[in-house]
């Protein structure tokens, strides 16, 4: 298994909390996503990391904000939790140095509940 | 807009059945096609990807899939299912030369009967 972990794996807070979620990895990889997981939706790409300090949005990030300033975390930060926010949040990495590496790595998951 | 479809969200079949699980997918090109799969409250595994070459893919678990261009699908089969597959499975697609952002399919849930 790929050498990622997330903390913390399971939260509830209350709506209005900043909340801060963390993926590290040992496996010195390029590129950092971080997906949130609801029925019926599957996966759907929040933020992602080309590199350190490099970030763009994916397909649902308002109301989520993403850090990297080390190879090996990636920071995702809900500034002011909402109940829409409940959800499982996967990490995933990859290496996408060589061609054929195309693949992404998940992490084990951070169940979050907003009250 | 790219998306992919998994038509069935719930599949049931019996143990030593075969199985194939469906998915087509929206993209302007080729995509690299991927299949994971997810056990309850676990993470996703992959198992199997296409990038380019054979249509036909092997993958971990006896599991293969065919690329079919023509029909726009990447369907996961399994020729007989064990009692252990009963998980979630996801089909995703990727950019080639982009990111590698995955877009995914809503899942398909299977359950397997004794």
């Amino acid at each position: 298994d790929a050498g990622i972990t997330q903390s913390p794996r399971h939260k509830v807070t209350e709506t209005g909390t900043p909340v801060t979620l963390r993926c590290h990895q040992t496996e010195n990889h390029r590129y950092m996503y971080w997906y949130r997981q609801d029925p019926g939706h599957g996966l759907r790409l929040i933020h992602y990391s080309y590199g350190v300090k490099d970030t763009d949005k994916g397909e649902v990030s308002d109301g989520y904000s993403v850090s990297r300033s080390k190879t090996e975390d990636f920071l995702l930060t809900l500034e002011s939790a909402t109940s829409s926010q409940t959800s499982v949040y996967f990490c995933a990495i990859s290496p996408r140095e060589l061609k054929g590496t195309d693949t992404q790595y998940f992490g084990p998951g951070t169940r979050l509940t907003v009250l | 807009a790219q998306s992919v479809t998994q038509p069935d969200i719930h599949i049931t079949v019996s143990e030593g059945a075969s199985l194939e699980l469906r998915c087509n997918y929206s993209y302007g090109a080729t995509p690299y096609l991927f299949w994971y799969v997810q056990s309850p409250g676990q993470g996703l595994q992959l198992l199997l990807k296409y990038f380019s070459g054979d249509t036909l893919v092997q993958g971990i678990k006896g599991f293969e899939a065919e690329f079919k261009r023509s029909q726009s699908s990447f369907n996961l089969r399994k020729p007989s299912v064990h009692w252990s597959d009963a998980a979630e499975y996801f089909c995703a697609v990727g950019e080639p030369g982009g990111y590698n952002k995955l877009i995914f399919g809503a899942g398909t849930r299977l359950a397997v009967h004794p």
